[in-house]
């Protein structure tokens, strides 16, 4: 199985900052790779499919990049309610989910 | 607007079995149902993240399970009850997590997700 992994685990940001989380894939995956949110005692949420692509209805602060192994989340204005756990995804067979990062308040 | 309900789930001890069921009501905005859909179960583990779990598609046709789970969970659905199923035997303390159901669209991306059922197996 591909194996995703996330950095970083935690960061503490203020409202109004610019915020990267990277995903590195153990072998390439085309771009067959979405994001997620998840909110304390909430499903997660999609956000970005095909690594870049913004699911219908999520704010353009949001954006993803990248191809093969590594991609990126950018918020490119962190607003209070952004802070939350990201999982990246790749959806090829089995799918997997990366380790989340989780975005706190500084 | 669709919605997912999952429940079942409970504390069971090691050895024994659950079966989770995942009720649907309503429709998308684009006026799909239940029975439109690929449907699929995503555990959370405290401390391991999301896990994929199994997925079947709309008409029964296709079913994959995780190879780790070693043949011990089984999905099945009934498109006429608007219910989708995982049956979980032999559990172990490991399988102890929060279940979501949730669609399925364009290839394991997942657009609503149920509100989750909790489970926990321990002796």
């Amino acid at each position: 199985d591909i194996q995703l992994t996330q950095s970083p685990s935690f960061l503490s940001a203020s409202v109004g900052d610019r915020v990267t989380i990277t995903c590195r894939a153990s072998q390439g995956v085309n771009t067959f790779l979405a994001w997620y949110q998840q909110k304390p005692l909430r499903a997660p949420k999609l956000l970005i499919y095909s690594a870049s692509i913004l699911q219908s209805g999520v704010p353009s602060r949001f954006s993803g990049s990248g191809s093969g192994t590594e991609f990126s989340l950018t918020i490119s204005s962190l607003q209070p309610e952004d802070f939350a756990t990201y999982y990246c995804q790749q959806n090829g067979f089995p799918p997997t989910f990366g380790g989340g990062t989780t975005v706190e308040i500084k | 607007e669709m919605q997912l309900l999952e429940s079942g789930g409970g504390l069971v001890k090691p050895g024994e079995s659950l079966r989770l069921s995942c009720l649907a009501s309503g429709s998308t905005i684009s006026g799909l149902t239940f029975s439109s859909y690929t449907m699929t179960w995503v555990r959370q583990i405290p401390g391991k993240g999301l896990e994929w779990v199994s997925s079947i598609s709309s008409s029964n046709n296709y079913i994959y399970h995780a190879d780790s789970l070693k043949g011990r969970f089984t999905i099945s659905r009934d498109n006429a009850k608007n219910l989708l199923y995982l049956q979980m035997d032999s559990l172990r303390v490991e399988d102890s997590g929060l279940y979501y159901c949730a669609t399925e669209v364009s290839g394991r991306l997942y657009t609503l997700w149920g509100q989750g059922t909790p489970v926990t197996v321990s002796s």
